[in-house]
């Protein structure tokens, strides 16, 4: 079964810290991955896409690195801002029919 | 360039009622797909178009739920009659390809009371 796991499902920081977000899939064969942010109440808002031969690929303070041997992403966010806090969402296509495998998301609050 | 619209952004009803959600993509965007999320959740694929023609329904509960897309832009998603269990946002997003990036509406958050 493809799944995708997202890992902590919360977590809050303060202003300026760093943080890591995890995200761990089975989905086979792997098309390619990518990590949405979604504000309260808005749409989410796609922050990379990185495919199979990627191992890191940045968006200004947004790191996101891909193990596809492990079958692993990380989402590194630099230098907090209160306007980070939202929930980031990994999502890996693959599977049949390149059908989207979305994870449950994790919920960042960035606190002054 | 317009993001996707969609309508209403927020809509009341109770149960048995029934409510229809709008939605118009990205111009050129020929994959359009409907989401269902939940409080907490992440999106779950309802149905998913490309241009008029429907490639998976396979979650799409069809005894209560409908949508349409027939002239390959906008598209319509029918809840009739809605249930509690169908509080909801239900999002919208288009892509240009099969695999392309996503683009999603705002959502229309729907209450059944």
């Amino acid at each position: 079964k493809n799944q995708v796991e997202q890992s902590p499902q919360s977590l809050i920081i303060l202003e300026g810290k760093n943080c890591t977000l995890q995200c761990n899939y089975t989905v086979s064969p792997f098309s390619n991955l990518r990590w949405y942010k979604q504000d309260t109440g808005r749409g989410p808002v796609s922050l990379t896409i990185m495919t199979f031969s990627e191992n890191t690929k940045s968006n200004g303070r947004y790191t996101a690195t891909l193990d596809a041997d492990t079958k692993q992403s990380s989402l590194h966010i630099t230098a907090s801002q209160l306007s980070d806090s939202a929930s980031y969402i990994c999502v890996v296509s693959g599977g049949s029919g390149y059908a989207l495998n979305f994870g449950k998301g994790t919920s960042l609050l960035v606190t002054p | 360039e317009a993001g996707v619209a969609q309508s209403p952004r927020y809509k009341i009803i109770e149960k048995r009622q029934s409510v229809a959600f709008w939605c118009n993509p990205i111009s050129g965007h020929a994959t359009l797909y409907w989401y269902q999320q939940i409080l907490g959740q992440g999106p779950k694929l309802l149905i998913q178009f490309q241009n008029n023609g429907v490639v998976d329904d396979s979650q799409l509960p069809k005894d209560r739920f409908s949508a349409e897309r027939l002239k390959g832009v906008d598209s319509t998603l029918k809840i009739q009659p809605a249930k509690l269990e169908d509080s909801a946002v239900y999002l919208c997003a288009g892509a240009k390809e099969f695999t392309g990036e996503l683009f999603f509406g705002e959502g229309s958050r729907l209450t059944v009371l």
